[in-house]
């Protein structure tokens, strides 16, 4: 069974900071592993995805994920914070076979 | 192109109610999944959809069922609502079966259903 966890329900970071948010996951088969962005009352985005390839992946708005299999991460990380930045990030596992599992999500913060 | 369409965006029912909710995936899309988003459980798996065959199920009571058309769209109706189930549901459209899992979904807006 596959799962993901994400240290820290909420972070908080200044606007201009470098945002950090940790994932981790488990999966029994190499993992295809995602981030998304949720905004208030909306559904959620694709930010970035990792499958195969290159483990430093580059998404959309800015932000950045590198998968490491030693460490069974994959952070995602954007060098300076925006104000719009402010929303719920959810990272989420699949494989070749497996179901779609999303972890708990953590809420940034963006201080001005 | 459109996105993917859910409808309506919010809801009220009362408990033991039934309730329809809807799915337009984006077009060309043949896969439907469903998901209810409440801040204790987080996102959680209902069932996928795909040439209207159900195709993979989560861990929710017999209560919750969809179906999917010939023309992809697709719904999910909950029926004697509890007041548990109040929630956002979203649904999440691919192109195929198991393209998801390998290249993620596109997700609607979601449904916020509040059951009183």
């Amino acid at each position: 069974a596959q799962s993901v966890t994400q240290l820290g329900s909420h972070v908080s970071v200044s606007e201009g900071a470098l945002v950090l948010l940790r994932c981790n996951y488990s999966s029994s088969v190499p993992p295809y592993l995602f981030w998304y962005v949720q905004y208030p009352n909306q559904g959620l985005q694709l930010l970035l995805k990792y499958t195969t390839g290159a483990t430093l992946v580059k998404g959309i708005n800015g932000f950045e994920a590198e998968f490491k299999k030693s460490e069974t991460s994959f952070h995602l990380t954007k060098p300076s914070a925006h104000m719009s930045d402010a929303a719920e990030y959810f990272c989420a596992v699949s494989g070749e076979g497996q179901n779609f599992v999303f972890g708990p999500g953590t809420r940034l913060s963006v201080l001005p | 192109k459109a996105g993917v369409t859910q409808t309506p965006r919010y809801l009220i029912k009362t408990r033991g109610q039934q309730v329809t909710l809807s799915c337009s995936p984006i077009s060309g899309h043949r896969s439907v999944s469903w998901y209810q988003q409440t801040p204790g459980q987080g996102l959680q798996f209902l069932f996928e959809y795909f040439s209207e065959t159900q195709r993979n199920k989560g861990n929710f009571p017999g209560r919750f069922s969809g179906r999917q058309f010939s023309n992809s769209r697709s719904e999910m109706n909950v029926s004697t609502l509890e007041l548990g189930d109040s929630a956002l549901y979203l649904c999440a459209s691919s192109l195929e079966a198991g393209t998801g899992e390998l290249y993620g979904y596109t997700f609607g807006s979601g449904t916020r259903l509040t059951v009183v």
